[in-house]
């Protein structure tokens, strides 16, 4: 069975560009989550879904980032206009609601912002 | 105060030693946690759920200490391949926000 599916697996950008990383989720998983990894703060959690509908957005950084999930099997995390400072590995990961606590990562996106 | 708390180590271990590890979590509502392992340039995977009464899964054993509010890791017998990052994961009482520790650093030598 696939596992969840990021793309790309690596983007350079230029301050000011807009970036647009795309997750698929485990199919049947009903959790989508999206985290941020630096060196310096770990990993963080961004946003999460359940059902496509967004739950918890309080991790978003600032009004630059967004992020969609317009059907169960997709969703998008957006920055416009990127900074350098949002360089970092973005993750999604999906599970089923009645085990939350085992995600399934993907491969992760790796954002470098010059 | 961060929620989640790790050593970052690195913790340098000796082939076939013992070495274990400390989290320690600030939310005391705080009702699942687990642990997570990342190895270099992957993503986190889940290593074993760490339950109440203790457990353990080969030669990994998992405590939670709720009065004192942190969980530990033990790892026996340590193998080259057990060289990752252990992640410690909380989950908060309300919702399913896992958050994750900054992770220890753990170096299985020859």
């Amino acid at each position: 069975d696939a596992g969840v599916i990021q793309s790309p697996r690596h983007e350079v950008t230029e301050m000011g560009q807009e970036v647009t990383l795309r997750c698929k989720p485990i199919s049947g998983h009903d959790y989508l989550f999206w985290y941020r990894q630096t060196m310096m703060r770990g990993l963080e959690l961004l946003i999460y879904f359940n059902n496509n509908v967004p739950i918890d957005d309080s991790g978003m950084p600032e009004d630059r980032f967004s992020a969609k999930m317009p059907n169960a099997s997709f969703s998008t995390l957006k920055i416009q206009p990127s900074e350098p400072r949002d360089s970092a590995v973005y993750f999604c990961a999906s599970t089923f609601g009645t085990y939350v606590g085992k995600l399934f990562f993907g491969s992760g996106t790796q954002l470098s912002v010059l | 105060r961060k929620e989640v708390e790790q050593d970052p180590g690195p913790f340098n271990v000796p082939e076939g030693a013992t070495v274990a590890f400390n989290c320690t979590y600030s939310n005391s509502a705080s009702q699942s946690f687990f642990w997570y392992r990342q190895d270099c340039r992957k993503e986190p995977k889940l290593l074993m759920s760490v339950y109440s009464s203790g457990n353990e899964d080969g030669r990994f054993t998992a405590q939670l200490n709720r009065a004192s509010q942190y969980i530990s890791l033990l790892i026996r017998d340590s193998k080259l391949s057990d060289s990752a990052t252990y992640l410690c994961v909380v989950n908060k009482a309300a919702g399913n926000k896992l958050t994750f520790g900054g992770g220890t650093r753990v170096l299985v030598k020859p």
